[in-house]
């Protein structure tokens, strides 16, 4: 079974700080990272997509993904208050069909 | 602005009723899938479709089918409703391109009574 590990919280930060969101994935074969941001009550919805060792940045948020690991994390600077949500890990486990998996999630409480 | 559309957000049905959730996709989207979302259990794939007329089973198909006649929408039937499947429904679509992720509907929240 194709796993995605993530610490389910909750993580809280103060405003301002930087807020490090990590995730595991059991196929080493895996090709494609993605993470979601989930609102109470709400749809996930896409924040960042990664693809190749390194860090890939967009804003606040940072992705990073180390394949020999089999790490990918997600860094939100100056965290808001209105960063505080699920954030959800993604891995594609089948490329032809683009299936994801996804982990169950860290909520991420920024204090104001 | 692209956009999946699920037909209702809320939604109560009585147990051993036939219920359809429908999805549709404006992004011409190869892909298609159902998932549902369950506190403490995350989000766990239905089923999936990757072209008209194809469906796979995802790890939780018990109690479920799915028709696709058309590119841009994919209905989830319910045979005969259970209390078991109260939850939140997500539809997602995505295309055959490894950069783009899925894109979600808003959700279903279906109550059986």
């Amino acid at each position: 079974q194709k796993e995605v590990e993530q610490n389910s919280g909750p993580l809280s930060v103060p405003e301002g700080a930087i807020a490090s969101l990590n995730c595991t994935y059991s196929d080493r074969g895996s090709q494609s990272f993605f993470w979601y941001r989930q609102y109470s009550g709400k749809s996930p919805e896409l924040i960042m997509s990664i693809y190749s060792n390194g860090d890939k940045e967009d804003g606040r948020f940072t992705a990073q993904l180390n394949k020999a690991s089999q790490y990918v994390s997600l860094l939100i600077r100056d965290s808001q208050p209105s960063d505080s949500a699920t954030y959800l890990c993604a891995v594609i486990v089948s490329s032809n069909t683009g299936k994801l998996i996804f982990g169950q999630g860290t909520t991420l409480q920024v204090k104001p | 602005d692209v956009k999946v559309t699920q037909s209702s957000r809320y939604l109560v049905k009585r147990t051993g009723e036939k219920v359809f959730l429908e999805c549709v996709q404006d992004m011409d989207h190869e892909n298609m899938f159902w998932y549902r979302q369950d506190p403490g259990l995350g989000l766990r794939l239905i089923y999936f479709s990757y072209d008209v007329k194809m469906k796979e089973k995802g790890d939780i198909p018990e109690g479920y089918s799915v028709s696709r006649e058309k590119k841009e929408r994919f209905s989830l039937i319910l045979e005969s409703a259970s209390t078991n499947q109260t939850s939140m429904y997500l539809c997602a679509s995505s295309n055959i391109n490894r950069d783009y992720g899925y894109t979600f509907g808003s959700g279903t929240r279906l109550t059986v009574v």
